[in-house]
């Protein structure tokens, strides 16, 4: 098992264009974290799963964002209408019970231009 | 709506210098608290998960105290090093799950 992987890294996309990011889990980790990253800020919680369930999702998104994460495995995470102040890195986090820590992905990195 | 803040925002020592940064949160609906170090171009890394209240954690020079009855977090670096460089991170892990960050404390350490 090689850790948590995005897909893509990069992405550069023009305003208006949906994008959809993928993160795959460590495997056998039920939790899986989206997080957004701003330059200088910390990671801002997204939303979070336990198995294929979306337990919360930030009151600060507008309804263009939804994840999924069929069969409790994969998700993805779509950004529909992108605007400008979507670009961001975009990382995700998985962990295996609440005792544990979170492994991170190497993130996606979203330009709207 | 959960904060967790975290001070100082930067700092910068000299190589040799201990160093140490504060970490609040909710005292109430704790589970955990992290602290991860993350590195330029880099992913996060896990330090610390602390639980228990009074928890005390060391890994070579550094260490984590924590305070669930008052809300706070301490993470001490003894002796800093250049390689030390880097943003430290602490998170709340609330008993639903929710994990949510801090803003980080950016260290710079000096040859």
């Amino acid at each position: 098992d090689t850790g948590v992987s995005q897909d893509p890294r990069h992405k550069i996309t023009k305003r208006g264009q949906n994008v959809t990011f993928r993160c795959d889990p460590i495997s056998e980790h039920n939790r899986l974290y989206w997080y957004r990253q701003t330059l200088g800020q910390g990671p801002e919680f997204l939303t979070y799963f336990q198995n294929e369930a979306q337990l919360e999702k930030s009151r600060l998104l507008s309804d263009r964002f939804s994840a999924e994460r069929p069969k409790g495995s994969f998700s993805t995470l779509e950004i529909q209408r992108t605007e400008q102040g979507d670009s961001a890195m975009y990382l995700c986090a998985s962990s295996i019970t609440l005792n544990t820590e979170a492994f991170f992905g190497q993130g996606t990195r979203l330009t709207v231009v | 709506i959960l904060n967790v803040e975290q001070s100082p925002q930067s700092l910068h020592v000299q190589e040799g210098d201990s160093t140490n940064f504060t970490c609040s949160f909710p005292s109430s609906n704790f589970y955990a608290l992290h602290w991860y170090r993350w590195e330029t171009a880099k992913s996060p890394e896990a330090l610390f998960v602390m639980t228990l209240n009074g928890d005390e954690k060391k890994k070579g020079r550094i260490s984590a105290t924590l305070n669930t009855k008052e809300g706070y977090s301490y993470l001490y670096i003894k002796g800093s090093q250049p390689e030390d460089s880097a943003t430290y991170l602490c998170a709340f892990l609330n008993q639903g799950g929710k994990l949510i960050f801090g803003q980080g404390t950016e260290l710079s350490v000096k040859p």
